[in-house]
C-alpha cells in the first residue's frame, strides 16, 4: 500500500529565507510524486510533479522539489519565502499503475511565512 | 481557477438526511475523483469514476454513492447522514489518458450536519 508522510504539522519561516517542507513516501515501484497548496477556504492547486527524469523539478510560484530514491523523499523549497507562501502544503503520490489511480495525501504541513 | 466546478458551496442539513454534490470535471476531462477532507482523517479518496465507469474505491461508506453521467459532470449522494460526516468533499478530475499525471481540484462543498 502506499503512503505519504508530512513529519511536520506546521513551519515557521521568515519572510526571505528559504523554507522547506518535508515529505517522504512508501510505494511498491517506482513513484509518482506531488505538490498542492490549499488557501483557506479554497480547494487544492497543483504546484509541482515529478514523473521521471531530472530530480530537481521546478513549479509554479518558485517552488521546486528534489525527489531522492534512496531516501524516499521529495521535500518542497523554495530559496525566498513570501508571507502570501502561508498556506497548507500536501504531499502525495501515485502509483504507476496503468490508468489514472487516485492519489494518496500526506496529512499536510501549515506553512506560516512571518513578515 | 482550476476549470472544475462544485455545488453547492456551501450545505447545512440535519442528521439522518440525504443530499446530492455534484460536479462538472473540466472540459475534455474523463476521469473524475471525489475527496473528503476532515480534521481527523485528513483527505481521504472515496471514489474515481472514467467516462461513466467506476474505476476505483477508496473509503467510501455504504451509506454514500456516486455516479457519472454521461456528460461527464458526476455526483455524490450522501444518505442517512451523521455528525461526523461533516467535511469538505472536493471533485478532481484529470484527462485519463496514458500521459495524465496530476488532478485538477475543485472549490469544494462544505457539508455541515447539525
Amino acid at each position: 500500500a502506499q503512503s505519504v508522510a508530512q513529519p511536520e504539522d506546521q513551519v515557521n519561516v521568515a519572510e526571505g529565507n528559504p523554507l522547506t517542507v518535508k515529505c517522504t513516501y512508501s510505494v511498491s515501484g517506482n513513484p509518482y510524486l506531488f505538490w498542492y497548496v490549499q488557501y483557506p477556504n479554497r480547494g487544492l492547486q497543483f504546484l509541482l510533479k515529478y514523473i521521471t527524469g531530472d530530480n530537481l523539478v521546478k513549479g509554479s510560484y518558485g517552488f521546486e522539489a528534489e525527489f531522492n530514491k534512496s531516501q524516499t523523499s521529495f521535500h518542497l523549497k523554495k530559496p525566498s519565502a513570501l508571507v502570501s507562501d502561508s498556506a497548507l502544503y500536501f504531499c502525495a503520490v501515485r502509483d504507476r499503475g496503468s490508468g489514472n489511480t487516485p492519489l494518496v495525501f500526506g496529512k499536510g504541513t501549515r506553512l506560516s511565512v512571518i513578515a | 481557477d482550476s476549470g472544475v466546478t462544485q455545488t453547492p458551496k456551501h450545505l447545512i442539513t440535519a442528521t439522518g438526511q440525504r443530499v446530492t454534490l455534484r460536479c462538472s470535471p473540466r472540459s475534455g476531462d474523463l476521469s473524475v475523483y471525489w475527496y473528503q477532507q476532515s480534521l481527523d482523517q485528513g483527505l481521504q479518496f472515496l471514489i474515481q469514476y472514467y467516462n461513466g465507469e467506476e474505476r476505483a474505491k477508496g473509503n467510501i461508506l455504504e451509506r454514500f454513492s456516486a455516479q457519472q453521467f454521461p456528460d461527464l459532470h458526476s455526483e455524490l449522494n450522501l444518505s442517512s447522514l451523521e455528525l461526523g460526516d461533516s467535511a469538505l468533499y472536493f471533485c478532481a478530475s484529470s484527462t485519463g489518458g496514458t500521459s495524465s499525471y496530476e488532478q485538477y481540484f475543485g472549490p469544494g462543498t462544505r457539508l455541515t450536519v447539525t
